[in-house]
């Protein structure tokens, strides 16, 4: 299953609200997690089944669809959100991630 | 809390193997599917293998399927990945994961003459 995740860069400010696109070739049902990546740390799980929020996510972030279109949306963006993020299908193997987003500071 | 950390990895030429190790700690490490994910300088991440809980079921990226064997050892809490065969594309940081819910920070390979 191919991953298409869009936009590639995203330059934001603090406050603002964002939205990241993943859409799977093929239909996924809500097997889609999504992960944030920051330099130096451990890559966290940020939601799974595509829309449940992993213990410990702040509830600014959300994730939506099912099937083969998905969306994370960060609302009220703030300074430790900046990093990168990446959508995993795991409806069937190969687990497969999208290429990535890299949110950046305006 | 749940830590997992790698080891093993290094400079190796090409054509050598390599074994990679991942310590699990802070959770019943028999109780969970575990997962080799990689990353390549400058690229996006590769799912690689994946081993259930007690080693019934294993599945392997079709990229290092009969030159990578991934195993656990539950009675010490650690995952391995054995590498042969090694390839100049196989360069990578290389992640182990618990399912999908957390993962290791990476240990590098780099092959290469």
């Amino acid at each position: 299953v191919q991953m298409t995740q869009s936009p590639s860069y995203l330059a934001a400010s603090p406050g603002e609200s964002v939205s990241i696109s993943c859409k799977a070739s093929k239909s996924i049902s809500n097997n889609l997690a999504w992960y944030q990546e920051k330099p130096g740390k451990a890559n966290k799980l940020l939601i799974h089944s595509g829309s449940t929020l992993q213990s410990g996510t702040p509830s600014r972030f959300s994730g939506s669809g099912s099937g083969t279109d998905f969306t994370l949306t960060i609302r009220s963006l703030e300074s430790e959100d900046f990093a990168v993020y990446y959508c995993q299908q795991y409806n069937e193997y190969p687990d497969t991630f999208g290429a990535g987003t890299k949110l950046e500071l305006k | 809390e749940v830590q997992l950390v790698e080891s093993g990895g290094g400079l190796v030429q090409p054509g050598r193997s390599l074994k990679l190790s991942c310590l699990a700690s802070g959770f019943t490490f028999s109780n969970y599917g575990m997962n080799w994910i990689r990353q390549a300088p400058g690229k996006g991440l590769e799912w690689v293998a994946s081993i259930s809980s007690s080693s019934s079921y294993i599945y392997y990226a079709d990229t290092v399927k009969g030159r990578f064997t991934i195993s656990r050892d539950n009675a010490k809490n650690t995952l391995y990945l054995q590498m042969t065969s090694l390839r100049s594309e196989d360069t990578a940081l290389y992640y182990c994961a618990r399912l999908r819910d957390y993962w290791g920070q990476g240990v590098m390979v780099t092959v290469s003459s």
